[in-house]
Order: C-alpha cells, then sequence, then structure tokens
C-alpha cells in the first residue's frame, strides 16, 4: 500500500525557514517523479513544486521560485521542501503528491494519483 | 495557464445528473485531470487526460472535452459524491488547478 507521510509543519515567524519532510513507502520511491502541493486554510489547491525520479527535472511555481527549495532522496526514500523567508501568505496545508507512472515523462510526470493528508505551516508572528 | 470552473457551488438531489465545467486558457489539448476532495481529506483523482476513469473510481463519473472546454459529470448522484471537485492541467508547468466546485446534497 502506497503511504506518504508529511512532517516538519508547525508555527513559524516570517521571514524564518522551515523545512518539510515526506517519507514515503509501499511503493519504489525512485521511480517516480513526486511534487509538493498546497492548500490555504478553507482555499483551493495550488501546485507549489515538482521533482523528477532523478532530481534531473525541477520545477517551481512563481510564488516558490527563490524561497522553497525541492530535493529528494532516493535511499531514505524521502521527499523534502526547503521554505525560506516564509510570508505569511504562505500558512497552508502542504500535501506531498506521487505521479501515475514509473520514470514518467511529459504530461503524466504532472499528474497526482497519491497524496499524503498534509502538514500545516502556519506564519504568523 | 488560467483555469476557471464553474459554478463554484452546487446544490443537487440524490439521483441527479451534475455537470462541472472548467474552462483553460489558453487552450490545453486534453491534458486535464479532475479530483475529488472531501472536507479533511486529501483530494483523489478522478479522471485523467480529459476522459480516463482512473481506477476504482465509480462509472458514474465522467469526463469530456478538449482544448479549452472541459465538463466533469456525475450521471446519478450519490450521498458519498457530496465533496469539492478540483479540474487541473498537466499541460505545462506552472502546473494549475481550477478554484473548485463544491458539490452538496439537497
Amino acid at each position: 500500500e502506497v503511504q506518504l507521510v508529511e512532517s516538519g509543519g508547525g508555527l513559524v515567524q516570517p521571514g524564518r525557514s522551515l523545512r518539510l519532510s515526506c517519507a514515503a513507502s509501499g511503493f519504489s520511491f525512485d521511480e517516480y517523479a513526486m511534487h509538493w502541493v498546497r492548500q490555504a486554510p478553507g482555499k483551493g489547491l495550488e501546485w507549489v513544486s515538482g521533482i523528477g525520479w532523478n532530481s534531473v527535472s525541477i520545477g517551481y511555481a512563481d510564488s516558490a521560485k527563490g524561497r522553497f527549495t525541492i530535493s529528494r532522496d532516493n535511499a531514505k526514500s524521502s521527499l523534502y521542501l526547503q521554505l525560506s523567508s516564509l510570508r505569511a501568505e504562505d500558512t497552508a496545508l502542504y500535501y506531498c503528491a506521487k505521479v501515475v507512472g514509473t520514470y514518467c515523462s511529459g504530461s503524466s510526470c504532472r499528474l497526482f494519483e497519491h497524496w499524503g493528508q498534509g502538514t500545516l505551516v502556519t506564519v504568523s508572528s | 495557464i488560467q483555469m476557471t470552473q464553474s459554478p463554484s457551488s452546487l446544490s443537487a438531489s440524490v439521483g441527479d445528473r451534475v455537470t462541472i465545467t472548467c474552462r483553460a486558457s489558453p487552450g490545453i489539448s486534453g491534458y486535464l485531470n479532475w479530483y475529488q476532495q472531501k472536507p479533511g481529506k486529501a483530494p483523489k483523482l478522478l479522471i485523467y487526460a480529459a476522459s480516463s476513469l482512473h481506477g476504482g473510481v465509480p462509472s458514474r463519473f465522467s469526463g469530456s472535452g478538449s482544448g479549452t472546454d472541459f465538463t466533469l459529470t456525475i450521471s446519478s448522484l450519490q450521498p458519498e459524491d457530496s465533496a469539492t471537485y478540483y479540474c487541473q492541467q498537466s499541460y505545462s508547468t506552472p502546473l494549475t488547478f481550477g478554484g473548485g466546485t463544491k458539490v452538496a446534497i439537497k
């Protein structure tokens, strides 16, 4: 059974940093692209960042560029998101998501099949 | 790519046919996916590539469209279909979602 468990969220002051983690199990992590998607309280879904199975392909939303860094450790079956220069508008539930197919290419790398339950980041002074 | 869903909410009776619309600007060929999210839960993939049903999804769900206009149809609404539905384009990054359609049961 595919399991994605996010951690690392919490209350943080504006301008500070936080590192989110996603522990994966139940599948061959090193064969799948992964993504982070967030949801502000009571709002819709917003894609944040994605990374290819071998870390070669990486993308960010405009809201994340220059402040967030996605990475992965295939040996540990873990996905990470380093959040820096945090703002109040970054307050959200952050989900990690696994794509549909192995060694994906093109649009199949951008389709989310499995999601974790999320970790809540609250940016407030 | 801007994704616009309508309506933002609707209320229908059990057994009704429900249609949700998603418009993409600019066009995205058939690279459109639909997700269902229930309160306090993570989203679930329903339909990918505009009209392909994901495994395990009931056949009352269907999708259609291409280019700029897409629809998600629930042929016979069930109580467990009460949820918020999101479209998402997988044509290009940055990936974008529609604003969501909240479906309630009368």
